[in-house]
């Protein structure tokens, strides 16, 4: 089955310092792969998302590339800024049958000022 | 354009009991996932819908059912509650009829607490 691991957190990173984010996946066929965010006591919004290999996601300075060879889809930030302190989630969806989302743990980001 | 809304924002409930969660999907959106989100955890896929019918389900106990309606609005209920059932419930829409990789869209979520 579809599955998502992502490095386990916190985080802790000084502001303008650079994000990396690592994120593997398992999954029959080619999926298309996300990274949400969720902010304390709020949902899940879309960050940024790549539908076909060696597409880059791209969004608020963060970017992902989707990469086959290697079944990941590592997030990054040149410059973190306090305000995204957040958990992130990388998730994928099946692109055969019905559409679902399968997510990884999540990674919390703590960005001290 | 209105987003994902769902009702109510917060629930305690005591294990035995049955609660209806209540999402409203985002306009032109046909198609309506719920979520359980433990806490620490990712969320884990319970069920969707499209067109009123059930169109897939996650490993979740038949005691997790729901409903959606002809305006795409949909309910979870959850009979027989147990501990383990405290989570924040999400529900995400989508446009498409459940097929393909369109964007899900999150409501702000239900915390479900059970005593």
């Amino acid at each position: 089955g579809n599955s998502v691991t992502q490095m386990e957190g916190p985080v802790t990173l000084s502001e303008e310092a650079f994000l990396t984010i690592n994120c593997t996946y398992t999954a029959t066929g080619y999926p298309s792969l996300f990274w949400y965010v969720q902010y304390p006591g709020e949902g899940l919004q879309l960050l940024l998302k790549a539908t076909k290999a060696d597409d880059k996601g791209s969004n608020k300075g963060f970017e992902a590339t989707y990469r086959k060879e290697t079944t990941s889809f590592h997030l990054e930030k040149g410059s973190v800024q306090v305000s995204d302190s957040a958990v992130y989630f990388c998730a994928l969806s099946s692109n055969s049958g019905y559409s679902t989302l399968t997510f990884g743990k999540g990674t919390m980001l703590l960005v001290s000022p | 354009e209105t987003g994902v809304t769902q009702s109510p924002t917060h629930l305690i409930k005591t294990r035995g009991q049955q609660v209806t969660l209540r999402c409203s999907s985002q306009s032109g959106h046909n198609t309506v996932s719920w979520y359980q989100q433990a806490l620490g955890q990712g969320p884990q896929f319970i069920f969707q819908y499209y067109r009123e019918e059930e169109n897939g389900r996650g490993n979740f106990p038949p005691r997790f059912s729901g409903l959606q309606f002809p305006n795409y609005s949909s309910e979870l209920n959850v009979n027989a509650l147990e501990l383990d059932d405290s989570a924040l419930y999400l529900c995400a829409s989508s446009p498409a009829g459940g097929t393909g990789s369109y964007e899900q869209y999150f409501g702000p979520g239900t915390r479900l607490t059970v005593t």
